[in-house]
């Protein structure tokens, strides 16, 4: 059973505050990971795509990727009451053409 | 351009009815993808098909779940004789290729069962 893991939450960060999300998965073959954000009753939409080990920047979000320890991380730099949603993990599953998702970090920004 | 477009927003069904949803995938794309998402979890693949095709059902239950992709028209996901644990919202997303995987999701049917 491959998977994704994710601490639930919530996580509460300040206005400004660099809010840090992480992820690990199990299967060491993935070679494509996905940050998506999901407001309450809403779809998940996708922010942050990265493929290879080190760094990608996007505006206030940063992925950062380490295939040899298996985990993924999303960094959001001045943090807003907007960015408060839940954000979930997904890796791309080597066995069949899906993504497995993890269970999401609710984040919180307090004004 | 419109993205992936989803009916019905909200369904209720009686438990023993049939539930059937769309996705009408974006303009260009041939690829569809179905997720359900429980309560509180992250979503959990379903079914990938392509047009006449259903390339992998492996997260599909083995009964009352079915799903197409026709030649013409939306993606329906079928689920016969639906059950509480059936409630759930179901989201489709489309792809252009079938190696990309930053997938735009639909606005997604949320199922209720009483």
């Amino acid at each position: 059973q491959k998977e994704v893991e994710q601490n639930s939450g919530p996580l509460s960060v300040p206005e400004g505050a660099i809010a840090s999300l992480n992820c690990t998965y199990s299967d060491r073959g993935s070679q494509s990971f996905f940050w998506y954000r999901q407001y309450s009753g809403k779809s998940p939409e996708l922010i942050m795509s990265i493929y290879s080990n080190g760094d990608k920047e996007d505006g206030r979000f940063t992925a950062q990727l380490n295939k040899a320890s298996q985990y993924v991380s999303l960094l959001i730099r001045d943090s807003q009451p907007s960015d408060s949603a839940t954000y979930l993990c997904a890796v791309e599953d080597t066995g069949r053409r899906a993504l497995t998702f993890g269970s999401g970090t609710r984040l919180q920004v307090q004004p | 351009n419109a993205g992936v477009m989803q009916n019905p927003r909200h369904l209720v069904r009686r438990r023993g009815q049939e539930a059937r949803l769309r996705c009408s995938p974006m303009k260009g794309h041939s690829h569809v993808y179905w997720y359900r998402q429980l309560p509180e979890e992250g979503l959990k693949f379903m079914v990938y098909l392509q047009k006449e095709n259903i390339i992998d059902e492996s997260g599909m239950p083995k009964e009352r779940f079915s799903a197409e992709f026709p030649k013409e028209g939306p993606s329906i996901l079928r689920i016969q004789q639906v059950v509480r644990g059936d409630s759930a919202a179901y989201f489709c997303a489309s792809s252009p290729t079938a190696t990309n995987y930053g997938y735009t999701f639909g606005s997604g049917t949320r199922l209720t069962v009483v």
